[in-house]
């Protein structure tokens, strides 16, 4: 299975939205509502930002929200702060106990 | 308080082992699966195995017949046996908790394999 398709990098102003996309198949992000979003600051262990595509881990700003269509998920962050700026990874289930990664965004706020 | 932790990691030369382990604490272990991912130095994260309840695996496609994931839950750990290690193993392996998402992660242990 190939790594889930995600912008390289994006940017945004503090106090701006952003969303990041990512894309699978119809046997990954498309076949369950699975999607899970990770913000991984540099020399840190990833933090669970998103599940099951909309769910918030106790904790997370609910300036952060998750959305999917089809075979697409995105991650929205809303009054971009600095500390938002972090890489970004989206992570679908596709059956069996299989993950896929996508293959991370940068996110600058400028 | 759920806390992950791994050990194991180190240099080793290709073809050799590894084994790593994850403690976990802070919640009863034996009601979860475990995912072990792993992050190659500047790139992005990549699915290794994982274990169910009952001890079931499951792997990547290029660890297939390589690695072997097991769990203790006397012991509330999970290891990762790692076998004919290759230089394109090199990374940062993390342990995770798979429950409403992958919500806890270890603080992550190197493998390096030298050529």
């Amino acid at each position: 299975q190939s790594a889930l398709t995600q912008p390289a990098s994006v940017s945004g102003s503090p106090g701006q939205s952003i969303t990041i996309s990512c894309t699978g198949t119809n046997s990954d992000v498309g076949a369950y509502n699975f999607v899970s979003w990770y913000q991984q600051h540099p020399g840190k262990a990833p933090k669970l930002m998103i599940y099951d595509v909309t769910k918030w881990p106790s904790g997370v700003s609910n300036r952060f929200s998750g959305s999917k269509s089809g075979n697409t998920a995105s991650l929205t962050i809303s009054g971009l702060q600095v500390e938002d700026e972090a890489d970004y990874y989206c992570c679908s289930y596709a059956g069996g106990r299989i993950f896929i990664f996508g293959g991370g965004t940068k996110l600058t706020v400028l | 308080e759920v806390q992950l932790v791994e050990s194991g990691g180190g240099l080793v030369q290709r073809g050799g082992s590894l084994r790593l382990s994850c403690a976990a604490s802070g919640f009863t272990f034996s009601n979860y699966d475990f995912v072990w991912v792993r992050q190659p130095t500047g790139k992005g994260l990549e699915w290794v195995s994982s274990i169910g309840i009952a001890g079931d695996t499951y792997y990547l496609g290029s660890v297939k017949g390589r690695f072997t994931v097991s769990r203790e839950n006397a012991e509330n750990s999970v290891y990762l046996q790692m076998d004919s290690l290759r230089v394109e193993d090199t990374a940062v392996y993390y342990c995770t908790r798979n429950g409403e998402g992958l919500h806890y992660w270890g603080q992550g242990t190197l493998v390096t394999v030298s050529s």
